[in-house]
């Protein structure tokens, strides 16, 4: 069983630019959750989506934002890119049930000039 | 609202000491409580976890039982080895609010 996929591993931009950061979440599980990890401020939670609708939202600037498609992969997009908004970005999925287990991709390191 | 606090790494141990790692939570209600491990360039990986108090989790060697009365889930290993090294994150789900909240980290590092 294939694991949760992050795409791109890195990413370079400048400040201004926006990007998206892509996850497929393990086959059935249909609920994906965003971190952003940085060593100043640790994990922190961006947002959660299950079947296309965000369950659950973290206390991030409008702009971040993500979405969920019907196959339950997810994208999280960055506008006017900040350069406070260089982190790893980290997806995790579930089965979305409750207190279960998440399954966590490598990640998205992103760097902003 | 809910939070977790861990001691601040990092942690130095030599091949085969005991570790402990501290986590002390805050949280209304009753959460369920993890630690997770994340290796040098990788995601997160559940470690183990406990969801009612007093029950103790235990992977690969680590354990942490759910203390309710002192809020505290520390991570105990009787021997660490040098692939232990990694960075630990103590994690609980609100069970107000469903999210799950880590705390910030502690890197173990372990010398041979």
């Amino acid at each position: 069983k294939a694991g949760v996929t992050q795409t791109p591993r890195y990413l370079i931009k400048t400040r201004g630019q926006q990007v998206t950061l892509s996850c497929s979440p393990i086959s059935g599980h249909r609920s994906v959750s965003w971190y952003q990890q940085t060593p100043g401020q640790g994990l922190q939670f961006l947002f959660e989506y299950f079947s296309e609708t965000q369950r659950n939202k973290g206390n991030f600037p409008g702009r971040f934002s993500g979405r969920q498609f019907s196959n339950s992969r997810s994208e999280m997009n960055v506008s006017t890119l900040e350069l406070g908004d260089s982190a790893l970005y980290l997806c995790a999925s579930s089965t979305g049930s409750g207190k279960e287990k998440l399954f966590f991709g490598s990640g998205t390191q992103l760097s902003v000039l | 609202g809910d939070s977790v606090t861990q001691m601040e790494g990092p942690v130095t141990l030599s091949e085969e000491a005991f570790l402990t790692i501290n986590c002390t939570y805050t949280a209304t209600g009753y959460p369920s409580l993890f630690w997770y491990v994340q290796y040098p360039g990788e995601g997160l990986q559940l470690l183990l976890k406990a969801t009612k108090a007093d029950d103790k989790g235990s992977n690969k060697g680590f354990e942490a039982t759910y203390r309710k009365e002192t809020t505290s889930f520390h991570l105990e290993k009787g021997s660490v080895q040098v692939s232990d090294s990694a960075v630990y994150f103590c994690a609980l789900i609100s069970s107000n609010t469903g999210k799950l909240i880590f705390g910030q980290g502690t890197t173990l590092q372990v010398k041979p």
